[in-house]
């Protein structure tokens, strides 16, 4: 059973850090991983997807990065700034099944200081 | 609209009582998928169509839980005798059938039971 994890659970930065957020996955037979926003009280906005044949997706400040073999997927933000603050949810999907459904990490809610 | 649509945003419902909750999907997207979401959690899938059929209900969490989308286009997620064990955000999103296949959520709707 597939089973995603986002480490740290919740980030404090001050404004203009550099920062990384982790996710991890345990089976590797995925079919795509997507990085997403969630604002409080809000819908997901998605950042950024990734194919299982790719190694890194990148969108402005934002860079994903993937690497399957080891279960695994960053999320970069350079220059951290006040509006990047909410939470950021790593799923998965996974050959088998329907090849529908994402699965979810609990995320990592971050707050940047100004 | 361009984006997913919820409908209601927010409903309060006493325990034992039947709702009904609304997604519209972005205009020729194939695929709907419905997730819920409790407090601190990522969503969970519950399920998932191809044009009108539920290619995936391996999420529904019991025989109360039940979806339908009639046209291939609009879904409705209907649950009976609601317990307050059900009181979640209830997410809705929707995809095309080819890559990059990213899945587009809607605002959610916040279900309250009583």
């Amino acid at each position: 059973k597939q089973e995603v994890t986002q480490i740290p659970a919740a980030l404090s930065v001050p404004e203009g850090e550099n920062l990384v957020l982790n996710c991890s996955f345990t089976d590797s037979a995925i079919y795509n991983l997507q990085w997403f926003r969630q604002d409080p009280g809000k819908g997901l906005t998605s950042l950024l997807l990734i194919q299982s044949s790719q190694r890194e997706q990148t969108s402005g400040r934002l860079n994903a990065s993937l690497d399957k073999s080891s279960g695994r997927s960053t999320l970069y933000i350079a220059a951290s700034q006040p509006g990047d603050s909410a939470t950021y949810l790593c799923a998965v999907r996974s050959y088998g099944g329907s090849q529908g459904n994402l699965i979810f990490g609990k995320g990592t809610k971050l707050s940047v200081k100004p | 609209g361009a984006g997913v649509s919820q409908t209601p945003s927010n409903k309060v419902t006493e325990k034992g009582k039947y709702v009904e909750l609304r997604c519209d999907p972005i205009s020729g997207h194939t695929a709907l998928y419905w997730y819920r979401q409790s407090l601190g959690q990522g969503p969970e899938f519950l399920i998932y169509f191809q044009g009108t059929g539920a290619a995936d209900d391996s999420g529904l969490p019991n025989d109360r839980f039940f979806a339908v989308r009639p046209e291939g286009s609009v879904s409705t997620l209907k649950i009976q005798r609601t317990e307050r064990g059900d009181s979640a955000v209830y997410l809705c999103a929707s995809s095309s059938d080819r890559p990059p296949d990213t899945q587009y959520f809607g605002p959610g709707t916040r279900l309250t039971v009583l």
